[in-house]
């Protein structure tokens, strides 16, 4: 069974300013898929970003971009001028590919995200 | 922009009794989900539904869990008998195939008391 570790449970970053968080992955397959979700205080799970493991060109969504080392298995979220609406919960996600049937996601545990004024 | 649509938002029930959590999912998607997420803890998934049968479940939907596709539009998650441990976020989410993420709903907050 696939794992995602987040060993950040909290960040803070200064607006304007860049933070990183990072996300771990174990899996034994070769093609799969890897995403990141922000949770806001809402509780809705949006789509930030995501990234198709047979590429090797970082994904990257205007002011978000990945950092996606096949080999270490590691799927880092890159936010650049941090803005106050940035400020949530972001969950690692993976999934696999499986060209079939609906596959659910596996989820870390999520990096809680504050943006310093 | 297309949107999944979860009711209700919030939902009290007493522990023992049958809570059926209700979905819209996008119009033209063809894979559905329910997720769950105890307060504080990560998102589970639950189970997937495609061409109208269960495609995949997790461990955490046993007997107590049902879900169906009553008609064209609604995708509906039923617990028969709810236990306190069943308090939780459930979040419904479709995909249109199951080569990207998913759209999710704003969620079903259930508290079972």
């Amino acid at each position: 069974a696939q794992t995602v570790t987040q060993s950040q449970p909290e960040m803070s970053v200064q607006e304007a300013e860049t933070v990183t968080l990072s996300c771990t992955y174990d899996t034994s397959e070769s093609d799969y898929y890897l995403f990141w979700y922000k949770q806001p205080p809402s509780r809705q799970m949006i789509l930030v970003i995501r990234q198709e493991a047979y590429k090797q060109q970082n994904a990257t969504e205007n002011r978000f971009s990945v950092n996606f080392q096949k080999a270490a298995k590691s799927f880092s979220l890159k936010i650049s001028d941090s803005q106050l609406g940035d400020a949530a919960m972001y969950f690692c996600a993976y999934r696999t590919y499986s060209g079939g049937g609906a596959d659910g996601l596996t989820f870390g545990k999520g990096t809680h995200l504050i943006i310093q004024p | 922009e297309p949107e999944v649509t979860q009711t209700p938002s919030h939902q009290v029930t007493q522990m023992g009794q049958e809570v059926i959590l209700r979905c819209v999912p996008i119009s033209n998607h063809l894979y559905f989900y329910w997720y769950r997420q105890i307060l504080g803890q990560k998102v589970e998934f639950l189970v997937s539904f495609y061409n109208n049968e269960i495609s995949e479940k997790s461990e955490i939907f046993d007997d107590q869990f049902s879900v169906e596709r009553p008609d064209g539009s609604n995708f509906t998650l039923k617990i028969r008998s709810t236990k306190l441990e069943d308090s939780a976020m459930y979040f419904c989410a479709s995909s249109e195939n199951n080569l990207y993420g998913y759209t999710f709903g704003s969620g079903t907050r259930l508290t079972v008391v």
